[in-house]
């Protein structure tokens, strides 16, 4: 079975500074690597994913996520938030391209502060 | 461009009533999903398809019934609501490369 951890439920960080928030996943088979964001009284929208090729990801607003087998993560960054970017984010993890469902992380909220 | 519609958006129940959260998708996706969403908890499956007529269970089936007769329509079905089902639902097709398309959500409260 595969599973998503997400180390910080909470992140708060000042505007214009970088910012990392941590996803781990356990699996035995290759997986395929989702982040997702929700603002406030929204659905979710995908931010980038990893299915295969180069481990280095760019996403929509800025986001990257470097995936890396050996230690089982694909951390999401920004090297500069700003205030609109305080959202809930969620890892996601499927081993057969999504095509089934996904699994999710249990969220990380972030909080840009002025 | 609707993508994925679902409704009702909010809706309150008494125990032991029972309701359907619909949900309808324009994109032609085989794959469609519901969630739920919790706090501190992320979102977690609860039942999925695969296409019009093939259903299976997710990780928190209990309570929950869901049929596909059509490609577009994935409604899931409270057979006899409990308050552990107060929850926020949320209803997903899944597109080619595996990326969710979500609707807005249905916030249920059931007293």
């Amino acid at each position: 079975a595969q599973s998503v951890t997400q180390l910080d439920s909470q992140v708060p960080v000042f505007e214009e500074a970088p910012v990392e928030l941590r996803c781990n996943y356990s699996s035995s088979v290759s997986v395929y690597l989702f982040w997702y964001v929700q603002y406030p009284n929204q659905g979710l929208q995908l931010l980038l994913k990893y299915l295969s090729g180069s481990t280095l990801v760019k996403g929509i607003n800025g986001f990257e996520a470097e995936f890396n087998k050996s230690q089982t993560s694909f951390h999401l960054r920004k090297p500069s938030v700003h205030i609109s970017d305080t959202a809930e984010y969620f890892c996601a993890v499927s081993m057969d391209t999504g095509r089934r469902a996904l699994t999710f992380g249990s969220g990380t909220r972030l909080q840009v502060q002025p | 461009n609707a993508g994925v519609t679902q409704t009702p958006k909010f809706q309150v129940l008494k125990t032991g009533q029972s309701m359907t959260l619909q949900c309808a998708q324009d994109m032609n996706h085989e794959y469609m999903s519901w969630y739920r969403q919790d706090p501190g908890m992320g979102l977690r499956l609860i039942h999925y398809s695969v296409g019009a007529g093939i259903t299976d269970q997710g990780e928190v089936p209990n309570g929950y019934n869901v049929s596909r007769s059509t490609t577009e329509d994935f409604p899931l079905r409270l057979l006899s609501a409990a308050p552990s089902q107060t929850s926020v639902y949320f209803c997903a097709s899944i597109g080619n490369t595996g990326e969710l398309f979500f609707g807005e959500g249905s916030r249920l409260t059931v007293l």
